[in-house]
């Protein structure tokens, strides 16, 4: 069965640090692949998507994403945190049957946590 | 403004009382759909809707009801809560591309 994983349940790291939130994937083809952002209290939004093409996909918020087939993975990343980066992120990837483009399964979620 | 309205944002209710979560969206997307978030579950999704008249079951639908009669409108409806239905509540809709998600509805069922 298609997966979405993402290793990491918690992850905190210095304002102003680097950082890198993991997410793999088990697909036989490449697959679009989206990470979204829910901070407290509100519903999820998209950070950035990736259909094709250029596998460093720029989004919104100063995140960038990696799409890299070798290892099956889609690895958010940000040069420098700020505080309001504090939220939950979730990685994304249609279904494989059916209507794919739009059923997705969704990661378990990686919990940032931004210390000052 | 592209939206995804939920109402209500919370909602307590007694087991049996049946409710009705309502969602809007503007943007004339097709598709469209429920999830409820748990602590630990992850985002599962309860219904989805390709289109007008057609609804089908996500991976959590009992106890649940939808309806689309509308292409801007996807209702969820709880015929008779329990306890268990006890959650955090989104409705999204897409075009391919990605979701546009409600800001969430709180339930808590007693």
């Amino acid at each position: 069965a298609q997966s979405v994983t993402q290793p990491d349940i918690h992850i905190t790291v210095s304002e102003g640090a680097s950082l890198e939130l993991r997410c793999n994937y088990s697909y036989g083809a490449t697959p679009y692949l989206f990470w979204y952002v829910q901070s407290p209290g509100q519903g999820l939004q998209l950070l950035l998507k990736y259909f094709s093409g250029d596998t460093l996909v720029q989004g919104i918020k100063g995140f960038e994403a990696e799409f890299k087939r070798s290892q099956s993975s889609f690895n958010l990343r940000k040069p420098s945190v700020h505080w309001s980066d504090a939220a939950e992120y979730f990685c994304a990837a249609p279904r494989s049957q059916g209507n794919s483009n739009y059923q997705l399964i969704w990661g378990a979620g990686t919990k940032l946590i931004i210390k000052p | 403004e592209a939206q995804v309205t939920q109402n209500p944002r919370y909602l307590i209710t007694v087991t049996g009382k049946k409710l009705t979560v309502t969602c809007s969206q503007n943007m004339n997307h097709e598709y469209m759909s429920w999830y409820r978030q748990d602590p630990g579950l992850g985002l599962r999704q309860i219904y989805y809707s390709m289109n007008v008249e057609v609804t089908d079951k996500g991976d959590v639908p009992e106890g649940y009801k939808v309806s689309r009669k509308e292409k801007r409108n996807f209702p969820l409806i709880l015929e008779s809560p329990s306890p268990n239905q006890t959650s955090l509540y989104f409705c999204a809709s897409s075009l391919i591309g990605g979701y546009t998600f409600g800001s969430g509805t709180r339930l808590t069922v007693v």
